[in-house]
């Protein structure tokens, strides 16, 4: 059955580390996978990434897939505190979208 | 530009109540989805919709029914609530098909049945 595995489930960090979060997958029809933050509401993306071994980066976000180990990592570099949020991450198949149980962020002062 | 616009954002049913989830998109998107969220599950897909007149089963469909009205809205049917079924419901949307292109998701509804 497919599959996507977050982790870890929660993280409480300071202001200023560095963060790392994994996503595993084991999906049949892959077609890419995705990062979502989601504070209160609705989940908001942040990258879509197709190809292995190319980084996509937004500010102090970035991520990186390795198709070879089915696998994507999400790095926070110098965290604050509006860092805090739930980091979903998603593989989209063919039609639809399978998600992990998402890591729960806490970037404490 | 409100992108996907859900109603209600919070409802509180008695199980065996009916109750229908409103979803309306204004990107022109060919594809809306529902999922709900539940602790420690992430979003789990329930129907979805690849095109206007097309509806296809996704993870949890049981217990549930939708109707892809138009192009812009989406609905998801609850016939008879039941407590398994309170949850964060979003509703989401998307253009399948073209590269690059991610699902806009909506505020969510929160809905509880006792």
């Amino acid at each position: 059955e497919d599959k996507v595995v977050q982790s870890p489930l929660s993280l409480v960090v300071h202001e200023g580390d560095t963060v790392t979060l994994n996503c595993s997958y084991e999906v049949t029809n892959f077609r890419s996978l995705l990062w979502y933050k989601q504070e209160k509401k609705a989940p908001t993306f942040l990258f879509m990434l197709t190809s292995s071994g190319i980084e996509k980066k937004s500010g102090r976000l970035s991520s990186i897939l390795d198709k070879k180990e089915l696998s994507s990592i999400l790095n926070i570099t110098a965290t604050q505190t509006g860092d805090s949020a739930i980091y979903l991450c998603a593989v989209e198949r063919n039609n639809d979208m399978r998600f992990g149980a998402g890591t729960r962020l806490t970037v404490k002062p | 530009n409100a992108g996907v616009t859900q109603t209600p954002k919070f409802q509180v049913l008695k199980t065996g109540q009916s109750m229908t989830l409103q979803c309306a998109q204004d990107m022109n998107h060919n594809s809306m989805y529902w999922y709900r969220q539940d602790p420690g599950m992430g979003l789990r897909l329930i129907y979805y919709s690849a095109s206007e007149g097309t509806t296809d089963k996704g993870e949890v469909p049981n217990g549930y029914n939708v109707s892809r009205l138009n192009k812009r809205e989406f609905s998801l049917r609850l016939e008879s609530a039941a407590p398994s079924q309170t949850s964060v419901y979003f509703c989401a949307s998307s253009d399948v098909g073209r590269s690059n292109q991610p699902q806009h998701f909506g505020d969510g509804t929160r809905l509880s049945i006792l």
